[in-house]
């Protein structure tokens, strides 16, 4: 099935610095979102880009579209201790009314 | 605020046991979700509802079923739970007549088979 897949697996990085991650999907999407899990807890919707949309900012975070690509990319800027969490983005099919399918995420680390 | 609330955040249940893992949103959405996620294989969609009564299977729906009585509570139901659903479980609800909309996500249950 389609699935978003990030990449990297696992990022860390010291506080104040940027992070970044990567998302690849295969189908043509309607719309792609991002989610962040802190440790053993449910998943917290970030942001949703539409298909037509090439660019989204939210406070610190930037979400870019490339959908010639296929790839989407989370920017974090100025990041703090309290950004550690898994990221997931989570794509939608353009047809049918199937459900999100969720990427694996990546683990970020922010150390202070 | 949206919120979803699970029944319990940790389980312990022996192998043969008959589990039930209860959800319920108050927003009134349309669109309700269990996943089970694992690590290194992410969120795996069991099953999912769309409306009262209604339910279709997702990724992985042997081993579960479901119930949706009620439009805000979607049970998830492990017959005979086995060792290897042992899991962390997280249910979820969307508003909208699709299902591609925003999803809002419980707190999870852990639950570990013995």
């Amino acid at each position: 099935s389609q699935q978003g897949e990030e990449d990297p697996q696992a990022l860390s990085i010291q506080e104040g610095e940027n992070a970044t991650m990567n998302c690849s999907y295969k189908t043509s999407i309607n719309n792609l979102q991002w989610y962040r899990q802190n440790s053993g807890r449910g998943l917290v919707h970030l942001i949703l880009i539409r298909s037509n949309e090439r660019e989204k900012h939210s406070g610190r975070l930037r979400v870019t579209l490339d959908t010639s690509k296929k790839s989407s990319s989370l920017l974090i800027t100025a990041s703090r201790a309290a950004d550690t969490a898994s990221y997931f983005c989570a794509t939608d099919a353009s047809t049918g009314n199937t459900p999100l399918v969720f990427g694996k995420g990546t683990r970020l680390s922010v150390i202070a | 605020d949206v919120k979803v609330t699970q029944s319990s955040r940790y389980l312990v249940k022996r192998t043969g046991e008959k589990v039930f893992l209860e959800c319920v949103q108050d927003m009134d959405h349309e669109n309700m979700f269990w996943y089970r996620q694992d690590p290194g294989l992410g969120l795996r969609l069991i099953y999912f509802s769309y409306d009262v009564k209604m339910k279709e299977k997702g990724d992985i729906p042997e081993g579960y079923s479901v119930s949706r009585e009620k439009k805000e509570r979607f049970s998830l139901i492990l017959e005979s739970a086995s060792t290897n659903q042992t899991s962390m479980y997280l249910c979820a609800s969307s508003p909208g007549t699709g299902a591609r909309e925003t999803q809002y996500f419980g707190p999870g249950t852990r639950l570990l088979v013995l």
